[in-house]
């Protein structure tokens, strides 16, 4: 039982490419999560999924796309990268309640120069 | 509008002493629930403890205490017993209904440093 994976842990880029992280959970969970983490900022979401086929906005989302490919993975694609970009990346995995908790994968470190 | 407020960038603590880290919350949903996450130096989020709004008691983990004065919208943490181990950055976040994803809302954190 891995819980939630994320790949790559690290990546470089330049303005202007694109690249699509990868996020699998292991749990059955219906819904799924893409926050970024910047210096004194905490986590801000980006997109979520509520369920397979669904995507919604979170507070940052200019700059991403997002696919529920289904119940297990979800990717978050940046299509044409700038260096605001530069951040952590989490992605996160729910079963459904209000108690429940959120789990997190290890994050992605994404430099972009 | 932000949600949580963190209001203490750093803190420090001696080993064996108790630190309160605070966190107050902006919300006019009726259900909603409050969180705490450790994020130690090696960067992966880790889940403390759990506070629903219509609980009744304060929430307890362990070395782990939540605070919850709802009418004062506020839910800090207690770390009793400090260990070396527990320097890390600490976050409180907050979820809302069914309409937001039950994503979670996070404050900006709480450095903690526990001392010899």
């Amino acid at each position: 039982n891995a819980g939630v994976t994320q790949t790559p842990k690290f990546q470089v880029l330049k303005t202007g490419q694109s690249m699509t992280l990868q996020c699998a959970q292991d749990m059955n969970h219906n819904s799924m999560y893409w926050y970024r983490q910047d210096p004194g900022m905490g986590l801000r979401l980006i997109y979520y999924s509520a369920s397979e086929g669904t995507t919604d906005k979170g507070e940052v989302p200019n700059g991403y796309n997002v696919s529920r490919l289904n119940k297990r993975e979800f990717s978050l694609r940046l299509e044409s990268a700038a260096p605001s970009q530069t951040s952590v990346y989490f992605c996160a995995s729910l079963r459904d309640r209000l108690a429940d908790t959120q789990y997190f994968g290890p994050g992605t470190r994404l430099t972009v120069l | 509008a932000q949600k949580i407020t963190q209001t203490q960038p750093g803190m420090f603590v001696q080993e064996k002493e108790a630190v309160t880290l605070d966190c107050t919350y902006d919300t006019s949903d009726p259900s909603y629930g409050l969180f705490w996450y450790k994020q130690p130096s090696s960067g992966e989020m880790i889940f403390l403890i759990y506070q629903g709004s219509y609980d009744q008691q304060n929430a307890t983990e362990g070395r782990y205490s939540l605070n919850f004065q709802k009418a004062r919208k506020s839910a800090n943490l207690v770390i009793s017993a400090s260990q070396l181990g527990d320097s890390a950055m600490y976050f409180c976040a907050m979820r809302e209904g069914q309409n937001s994803g039950y994503a979670l809302n996070f404050g900006k954190g709480t450095s903690l440093l526990v001392t010899p």
